[in-house]
Protein backbone atom coordinates (compact mmCIF):
# COMPACT_ATOMS: atom_id res chain seq x y z
CA UNK A 1 0.00 0.00 0.00
CA UNK A 2 0.98 3.74 -0.66
CA UNK A 3 1.41 5.80 2.26
CA UNK A 4 3.34 9.40 2.87
CA UNK A 5 4.70 10.56 5.90
CA UNK A 6 4.55 14.20 6.67
CA UNK A 7 5.50 14.39 10.47
CA UNK A 8 6.32 18.33 10.49
CA UNK A 9 2.43 19.31 11.15
CA UNK A 10 4.16 23.09 11.25
CA UNK A 11 7.01 25.31 10.41
CA UNK A 12 7.73 28.54 11.46
CA UNK A 13 11.12 30.11 10.24
CA UNK A 14 12.08 34.02 10.18
CA UNK A 15 13.16 35.24 6.80
CA UNK A 16 16.06 34.65 5.08
CA UNK A 17 16.33 31.53 7.10
CA UNK A 18 17.04 28.04 5.13
CA UNK A 19 14.04 25.42 5.82
CA UNK A 20 13.71 21.21 4.86
CA UNK A 21 10.58 20.21 4.75
CA UNK A 22 10.46 16.18 4.98
CA UNK A 23 8.66 13.73 3.12
CA UNK A 24 9.12 9.89 3.93
CA UNK A 25 7.21 7.47 1.60
CA UNK A 26 6.34 3.57 1.54
CA UNK A 27 5.38 1.52 -2.01
CA UNK A 28 5.70 -1.27 -2.93
CA UNK A 29 6.04 -0.71 -6.74
CA UNK A 30 9.40 -0.52 -8.36
CA UNK A 31 8.48 2.14 -10.38
CA UNK A 32 6.69 5.17 -8.85
CA UNK A 33 6.17 8.98 -8.91
CA UNK A 34 7.26 11.42 -6.39
CA UNK A 35 5.63 15.02 -6.28
CA UNK A 36 5.65 17.82 -4.22
CA UNK A 37 2.89 20.99 -4.47
CA UNK A 38 2.57 24.28 -2.99
CA UNK A 39 -0.82 25.21 -1.45
CA UNK A 40 -1.19 29.18 -0.40
CA UNK A 41 -3.85 30.55 1.21
CA UNK A 42 -6.33 30.73 -2.00
CA UNK A 43 -6.45 26.87 -1.88
CA UNK A 44 -4.95 25.74 -5.32
CA UNK A 45 -2.45 23.09 -5.84
CA UNK A 46 0.35 24.25 -7.39
CA UNK A 47 2.79 22.11 -9.03
CA UNK A 48 6.76 22.34 -7.80
CA UNK A 49 8.40 18.74 -8.54
CA UNK A 50 7.82 15.54 -10.06
CA UNK A 51 10.46 12.57 -9.46
CA UNK A 52 10.54 9.47 -10.91
CA UNK A 53 11.82 6.45 -9.02
CA UNK A 54 14.63 5.64 -10.93
CA UNK A 55 16.14 9.53 -11.33
CA UNK A 56 18.10 9.93 -7.82
CA UNK A 57 19.85 12.85 -9.26
CA UNK A 58 19.10 15.56 -6.61
CA UNK A 59 17.16 18.75 -8.66
CA UNK A 60 17.91 22.53 -8.09
CA UNK A 61 15.36 25.65 -9.38
CA UNK A 62 16.03 28.71 -8.04
CA UNK A 63 15.96 28.89 -4.19
CA UNK A 64 14.22 25.50 -4.28
CA UNK A 65 16.13 22.10 -4.04
CA UNK A 66 14.76 18.74 -3.53
CA UNK A 67 16.66 15.31 -2.31
CA UNK A 68 15.54 11.99 -2.70
CA UNK A 69 17.19 9.22 -1.31
CA UNK A 70 15.72 5.65 -1.96
CA UNK A 71 17.62 4.16 0.63
CA UNK A 72 16.00 5.79 3.14
CA UNK A 73 12.77 6.00 1.73
CA UNK A 74 12.55 10.21 1.48
CA UNK A 75 11.68 13.18 -0.93
CA UNK A 76 12.89 16.28 0.94
CA UNK A 77 12.78 19.74 0.05
CA UNK A 78 14.26 22.38 1.32
CA UNK A 79 13.94 26.39 0.52
CA UNK A 80 17.07 28.57 0.77
CA UNK A 81 16.67 32.54 2.28
CA UNK A 82 13.10 31.75 2.91
CA UNK A 83 10.77 34.84 1.93
CA UNK A 84 7.08 35.96 3.49
CA UNK A 85 5.99 34.90 -0.30
CA UNK A 86 7.05 30.69 0.72
CA UNK A 87 4.54 30.70 3.41
CA UNK A 88 2.06 28.27 2.31
CA UNK A 89 1.07 24.54 3.47
CA UNK A 90 3.80 22.30 1.12
CA UNK A 91 1.91 18.44 0.50
CA UNK A 92 4.63 15.83 -0.53
CA UNK A 93 2.63 12.99 -2.83
CA UNK A 94 3.49 9.44 -4.60
CA UNK A 95 2.16 7.75 -7.01
CA UNK A 96 2.80 3.74 -8.61
CA UNK A 97 2.28 3.07 -12.15
CA UNK A 98 -0.22 5.30 -14.44
CA UNK A 99 -2.45 2.16 -15.22
CA UNK A 100 -1.63 0.79 -11.32
CA UNK A 101 -4.69 2.05 -10.29
CA UNK A 102 -5.13 4.71 -12.02
CA UNK A 103 -2.00 6.15 -11.42
CA UNK A 104 -3.68 8.02 -8.00
CA UNK A 105 -1.90 10.36 -6.15
CA UNK A 106 -1.60 9.68 -2.44
CA UNK A 107 -0.89 12.67 -0.40
CA UNK A 108 0.47 13.19 2.88
CA UNK A 109 -0.69 15.29 5.73
CA UNK A 110 0.71 18.41 4.39
CA UNK A 111 3.80 20.54 6.12
CA UNK A 112 2.06 24.23 6.95
CA UNK A 113 5.26 26.93 6.99
CA UNK A 114 5.21 30.57 8.66
CA UNK A 115 8.23 33.05 7.58
CA UNK A 116 8.12 36.01 9.43
CA UNK A 117 9.56 38.99 8.18
CA UNK B 1 -3.65 24.44 -23.48
CA UNK B 2 -5.09 22.22 -20.85
CA UNK B 3 -7.49 23.97 -18.80
CA UNK B 4 -9.81 22.37 -15.75
CA UNK B 5 -12.92 24.15 -14.74
CA UNK B 6 -14.61 23.66 -11.21
CA UNK B 7 -17.79 25.10 -10.32
CA UNK B 8 -19.13 26.57 -7.98
CA UNK B 9 -16.19 28.30 -5.90
CA UNK B 10 -18.35 28.21 -2.74
CA UNK B 11 -21.30 26.74 -1.37
CA UNK B 12 -23.45 26.31 1.48
CA UNK B 13 -26.21 23.82 1.47
CA UNK B 14 -28.59 22.75 4.21
CA UNK B 15 -27.95 19.19 5.91
CA UNK B 16 -29.86 16.74 3.97
CA UNK B 17 -29.96 18.51 0.37
CA UNK B 18 -28.69 16.89 -2.17
CA UNK B 19 -25.44 18.05 -3.84
CA UNK B 20 -23.83 18.23 -7.73
CA UNK B 21 -19.86 19.63 -8.00
CA UNK B 22 -18.94 19.93 -11.52
CA UNK B 23 -15.42 19.60 -13.01
CA UNK B 24 -14.69 19.67 -16.76
CA UNK B 25 -11.13 18.83 -18.38
CA UNK B 26 -10.21 20.65 -21.72
CA UNK B 27 -7.14 20.32 -23.83
CA UNK B 28 -6.51 16.63 -23.47
CA UNK B 29 -8.24 13.47 -23.92
CA UNK B 30 -8.55 10.05 -22.27
CA UNK B 31 -7.30 11.95 -18.87
CA UNK B 32 -7.65 10.15 -15.52
CA UNK B 33 -9.81 12.19 -13.49
CA UNK B 34 -10.00 12.26 -9.35
CA UNK B 35 -11.68 13.81 -6.57
CA UNK B 36 -10.16 14.60 -3.37
CA UNK B 37 -11.88 16.39 -0.24
CA UNK B 38 -9.35 18.34 2.09
CA UNK B 39 -11.21 18.59 5.74
CA UNK B 40 -10.29 21.05 8.50
CA UNK B 41 -7.48 19.44 9.52
CA UNK B 42 -5.30 19.84 6.37
CA UNK B 43 -4.94 16.47 4.31
CA UNK B 44 -6.05 15.39 0.66
CA UNK B 45 -8.19 12.49 1.31
CA UNK B 46 -8.81 11.32 -2.57
CA UNK B 47 -12.81 9.91 -3.02
CA UNK B 48 -13.03 8.63 -6.08
CA UNK B 49 -10.83 8.27 -9.53
CA UNK B 50 -12.20 7.38 -12.98
CA UNK B 51 -9.62 5.72 -15.74
CA UNK B 52 -12.62 6.06 -18.41
CA UNK B 53 -16.30 7.29 -19.53
CA UNK B 54 -18.47 5.49 -16.63
CA UNK B 55 -15.94 4.11 -14.92
CA UNK B 56 -15.94 4.74 -11.16
CA UNK B 57 -13.15 3.54 -8.25
CA UNK B 58 -14.31 5.03 -4.77
CA UNK B 59 -11.50 4.90 -1.76
CA UNK B 60 -13.57 5.23 0.98
CA UNK B 61 -16.57 4.53 1.78
CA UNK B 62 -19.06 7.56 2.22
CA UNK B 63 -22.29 9.30 1.34
CA UNK B 64 -20.61 10.90 -1.80
CA UNK B 65 -20.80 9.33 -5.51
CA UNK B 66 -19.10 9.93 -8.44
CA UNK B 67 -20.34 9.80 -11.78
CA UNK B 68 -18.32 10.25 -15.37
CA UNK B 69 -20.57 10.73 -18.09
CA UNK B 70 -18.08 12.52 -20.77
CA UNK B 71 -14.42 11.87 -20.98
CA UNK B 72 -13.57 15.51 -19.78
CA UNK B 73 -16.23 15.44 -17.31
CA UNK B 74 -16.29 14.56 -13.47
CA UNK B 75 -19.38 14.93 -11.23
CA UNK B 76 -19.43 14.54 -7.80
CA UNK B 77 -23.22 13.97 -5.57
CA UNK B 78 -24.85 13.23 -2.72
CA UNK B 79 -28.60 12.50 -2.19
CA UNK B 80 -28.46 13.82 0.91
CA UNK B 81 -25.80 16.03 2.67
CA UNK B 82 -24.51 15.35 6.30
CA UNK B 83 -22.43 17.72 8.16
CA UNK B 84 -19.52 15.70 8.28
CA UNK B 85 -19.63 16.44 4.25
CA UNK B 86 -18.23 19.75 5.00
CA UNK B 87 -14.71 20.77 3.58
CA UNK B 88 -12.59 21.80 0.41
CA UNK B 89 -13.44 19.70 -3.02
CA UNK B 90 -10.71 19.48 -5.29
CA UNK B 91 -10.68 17.72 -8.78
CA UNK B 92 -7.70 17.13 -10.38
CA UNK B 93 -7.08 15.39 -14.12
CA UNK B 94 -3.67 13.06 -15.34
CA UNK B 95 -2.28 11.69 -18.29
CA UNK B 96 0.70 9.11 -18.13
CA UNK B 97 3.34 9.78 -15.65
CA UNK B 98 2.68 13.78 -15.83
CA UNK B 99 1.55 15.48 -12.25
CA UNK B 100 -1.85 15.77 -11.65
CA UNK B 101 -3.30 19.19 -12.75
CA UNK B 102 -5.82 20.75 -9.93
CA UNK B 103 -8.70 22.80 -9.99
CA UNK B 104 -9.35 25.38 -8.27
CA UNK B 105 -11.33 23.95 -5.52
CA UNK B 106 -15.11 24.13 -4.00
CA UNK B 107 -15.45 24.88 -0.54
CA UNK B 108 -18.52 23.49 0.42
CA UNK B 109 -20.34 24.22 4.08
CA UNK B 110 -23.17 21.97 5.09
CA UNK B 111 -25.19 24.13 7.90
Amino acid sequence: AQKVTQAQTEISVVEKEDVTLDCVYETRDTTYYLFWYKQPPSGELVFLIRRNSFDEQNEISGRYSWNFQKSTSSFNFTITASQVVDSAVYFCALSERFYNQGGKLIFGQGTELSVKP
Amino acid sequence: SQTIHQWPATLVQPVGSPLSLECTVEGTSNPNLYWYRQAAGRGLQLLFYSVGIGQISSEVPQNLSASRPQDRQFILSSKKLLLSDSGFYLCAWKVEITEAFFGQGTRLTVV
